[in-house]
C-alpha cells in the first residue's frame, strides 16, 4: 500500500483559503488520491478524489502535481464547521471492496 | 434515507464479557465494512462483507467475529473483550463497481472494556 505523509495539525483563520498537503511518493499508476475528512465525535465522510487532473466540487478543490507524488486540498474559505482531521488516501481505481488506509491525518484548527 | 446507523452508541464492558455490535444501512449497498479507532490514530479495517452472506478478514481481525445474514445488515461480534478492545468502532458501506468507491460511516460506537 502507497504511503502518506501529512502535517500532523495545521492553523488558519476563518474565511480565508487553507491548503493541505500530502505527500504519496509510492502511489501506484492506477491509484486514485482520496481525501476524507472526520468531524469531532463523527465518522469520517467522503470530501473529494482525483488521478491526475484537478478536481472541484461544491466542498473543496484538489490540486495534484504532474508526477502525482503529493497533493493538496484546498478549502477556498474556511469556516469554523471545516475544523476536522482530514485524510489523504490512495485508493485503488478498480471499484471493489477495498477498506480505506487511513493514516493520523492533519486536524485543521480554524480561529474565529 | 438514515443513511448508516449503529447501535448502541456508548457500551461498557468487564473483561469477558460478550457483545455484539449492530450496523445497518439503507442505501441498498453491497459492501460494508468495520473499523476501529484508537485515540489520535486513524481508522483501521477489522472485517469487510461483499455481499449476502459473505465476510473477509481486514487488517486487524483477531478477537472478532462478523455476520452479514442480510444485505442491509452487518453485525460486529466480541466473544470475550479484552481491555485492548477499548476503541470507536465505526461502520461503513460503499457500492461495487464504483471507481470512486466512497464509502459511507455510520457516526461510531464507543467500548470501553474494563
Amino acid at each position: 500500500d502507497a504511503k502518506t505523509t501529512q502535517p500532523n495539525s495545521m492553523e488558519s483563520n476563518e474565511e480565508e483559503p487553507v491548503h493541505l498537503p500530502c505527500n504519496h511518493s509510492t502511489i501506484s499508476g492506477t491509484d486514485y488520491i482520496h481525501w476524507y475528512r472526520q468531524l469531532p465525535s463523527q465518522g469520517p465522510e467522503y470530501v473529494i478524489h482525483g488521478l491526475t487532473s484537478n478536481v472541484n466540487n461544491r466542498m473543496a478543490s484538489l490540486a495534484i502535481a504532474e508526477d502525482r507524488k503529493s497533493s493538496t486540498l484546498i478549502l477556498h474559505r474556511a469556516t469554523l464547521r471545516d475544523a476536522a482531521v482530514y485524510y489523504c488516501i490512495p485508493v485503488p481505481g478498480r471499484g471493489g471492496a477495498d477498506g480505506l488506509t487511513f493514516g493520523k491525518g492533519t486536524h485543521l484548527i480554524i480561529q474565529p | 434515507n438514515a443513511g448508516v446507523t449503529q447501535t448502541p452508541k456508548f457500551r461498557v464492558l468487564k473483561t469477558g464479557q460478550s457483545m455484539t455490535l449492530l450496523c445497518a444501512q439503507d442505501m441498498n449497498h453491497e459492501y460494508m465494512y468495520w473499523y476501529r479507532q484508537d485515540p489520535g490514530m486513524g481508522l483501521r479495517l477489522i472485517h469487510y462483507s461483499v455481499g449476502e452472506g459473505t465476510t473477509a478478514k481486514g487488517e486487524v481481525p483477531d478477537g472478532y467475529n462478523v455476520s452479514r445474514l442480510k444485505k442491509q445488515n452487518f453485525l460486529l461480534g466480541l466473544e470475550s473483550a479484552a481491555p485492548s478492545q477499548t476503541s470507536v468502532y465505526f461502520c461503513a458501506s460503499s457500492r461495487p463497481g464504483s471507481i470512486i468507491n466512497e464509502q459511507f460511516f455510520g457516526p461510531g460506537t464507543r467500548l470501553t472494556v474494563l
